[in-house]
C-alpha cells in the first residue's frame, strides 16, 4: 500500500501545549500533504511539502520531511480548542494521486 | 459561488439500485478525485481524472463508474449498490502539484 500511517492514532493535550503527529510511509514519494478534518466535515488542506524540502511552516504549523526515514511530522504549536480535529497525511509517489492514512484524532482540552 | 459542491448531502438507497453522486467545481481544476471514508480505513481513492475525458482507477474502483465530459463535473455512479458501499464519499479537485480542495461529502446508506 502507498498509504501513510499516522502515529499516534489519538492524542489529547491541554490548550497551549504543542501537538506532534507523525506519518510514516513505505515507498518513495514526490509530495506529502497534511490535512485537517473537523467532525462531519470535509478535509482542509494544511501544507504540501515536496520531496526535496525538509521543513515548511504555516502560521502555528510546522511540517518536517525526512525522506531517508520515510517519515514526516506535523507540529502544532500553542494549541487551541479549535484545533480539535483529525489530521491526515497523504502521499503521492508519482503524479497527482494522493493516498491517505487513517489519521490522528487530536483533542485539545480547554 | 466558487468552490466544490457535492450533492446530495445525504442519500439512502436500496441494495441493487443505481445511484449517482454529483460533484461540481468552479475553479477549472484539471484534477478531480473520488474518495470514500470508512472507519478504520481512512480515505481510499476510488477514481480520479486528470482532465476531461481522462479517468483512471484508484485503490477501490470495483462497483463504481465515473465520467468526465466537462472539466467542472465528475459524477460517481454506483451501478448496483451493495451494503458494503455504505460510506461517506468525498470529491476533491486540484491543479497540478497543488493541495486538494474537498467537498463537504455525501453520506450514503445502502439498506
Amino acid at each position: 500500500s502507498q498509504q501513510g500511517e499516522e502515529d499516534p492514532q489519538a492524542l489529547s493535550i491541554q490548550e497551549g501545549e504543542n501537538a506532534t503527529m507523525n506519518c510514516s510511509y513505505k515507498t518513495s514519494i514526490n509530495n506529502l500533504q497534511w490535512y485537517r478534518q473537523n467532525s462531519g466535515r470535509g478535509l482542509v488542506h494544511l501544507i504540501l511539502i515536496r520531496s526535496n524540502e525538509r521543513e515548511k511552516h504555516s502560521g502555528r504549523l510546522r511540517v518536517t520531511l525526512d525522506t531517508s526515514k520515510k517519515s514526516s511530522s506535523l507540529l502544532i504549536t500553542a494549541s487551541r480548542a479549535a484545533d480539535t480535529a483529525s489530521y491526515f497525511c497523504a502521499t503521492a509517489r508519482t503524479g497527482n494521486q494522493f493516498y491517505f492514512g487513517t489519521g490522528t484524532s487530536l483533542t485539545v482540552i480547554p | 459561488d466558487a468552490g466544490i459542491t457535492q450533492s446530495p448531502r445525504y442519500k439512502i438507497t436500496e441494495t441493487g439500485r443505481q445511484v449517482t453522486l454529483m460533484c461540481h467545481q468552479t475553479w477549472s481544476h484539471s484534477y478531480m478525485f473520488w474518495y470514500r471514508q470508512d472507519l478504520g480505513h481512512g480515505l481510499r481513492l476510488i477514481y480520479y481524472s486528470a482532465a476531461a475525458d481522462i479517468t483512471d482507477k484508484g485503490e477501490v474502483p470495483d462497483g463504481y463508474v465515473v465520467s468526465r465530459s466537462k472539466t467542472e463535473n465528475f459524477p460517481l455512479t454506483l451501478e448496483s449498490a451493495t451494503r458494503s458501499q455504505t460510506s461517506v464519499y468525498f470529491c476533491a479537485s486540484s491543479g497540478t502539484g497543488e493541495g486538494y480542495t474537498f467537498g463537504s461529502g455525501t453520506r450514503l446508506t445502502v439498506v
